[in-house]
């Protein structure tokens, strides 16, 4: 099984530019999230989703939007790109709240 | 709101030496997640706990939980350089939503 995958793995982006980070799961989990890392601060929900057409905000939603048309996907979509977007993004999923699997991670730089 | 605390938040030991990171939460909750990342890399789950009094062990890493103090322990025994990582404990309290604390970056030196 692959796990949990994020696409892609690093991004440049110029300031105003849009974008979509990718997640899929072959796990059949229907619990799956979006987080952001930045160094010292520990990981923020980003939004989160429990079955597929349902998702919700979590602490940092602004700037960014989801969809979750199947059970598989949960893709991340920046908009309008900013500095302050720059970070390690990490997508998971979990089968019950709260053991998360993680993908490796997508760094995006916003210049 | 769900708050997480973790001290130290930086930890250096050395080689052979015990050490406990302490985890403190604001809730109710009667479950804590114990995760451990390397550097540069993704997180990968150490530790469910879910009950009161809760004690789980893997090699030199010992988690519990004590729910009415809402307190949680990360025990490492006779550390390694294997074990240098950063440790993040998280909390859910029967949301959806995890919240992760600031993590513990642990650096075992020879």
């Amino acid at each position: 099984n692959a796990g949990v995958t994020q696409t892609p793995k690093f991004r440049i982006l110029k300031i105003g530019q849009s974008m979509t980070l990718q997640c899929a799961q072959d796990m059949n989990h229907n619990y799956m999230y979006w987080y952001r890392q930045d160094p010292g601060m520990g990981l923020k929900l980003i939004y989160y989703s429990v079955g597929a057409g349902i998702t919700d905000k979590g602490e940092v939603p602004n700037g960014y939007n989801v969809s979750r048309s199947t059970t598989e996907d949960f893709p991340l979509r920046l908009e309008l790109a900013a500095p302050s977007q720059t970070s390690v993004y990490f997508c998971a999923s979990s089968l019950v709240t709260g053991e998360l699997f993680f993908g490796e991670g997508s760094r995006l730089t916003v210049l | 709101e769900l708050k997480v605390e973790q001290n130290p938040l930086f930890l250096s030991m050395q080689e052979g030496k015990n050490y406990t990171i302490y985890c403190n939460y604001s809730t109710t909750s009667d479950r804590l997640y114990w995760y451990r990342q390397d550097p540069g890399k993704s997180l990968e789950s150490l530790f469910v706990l879910l009950s009161n009094g809760a004690v789980k062990q893997e090699g030199r890493l010992m988690a519990s939980l004590d729910t009415k103090a809402r307190l949680s322990t990360l025990h490492i025994t006779a550390a390694v350089h294997d074990l240098s990582a950063t440790y993040f404990c998280a909390d859910a309290k029967g949301s959806e939503k995890l919240v992760f604390g600031k993590g513990t970056k642990l650096t075992v030196n020879p």
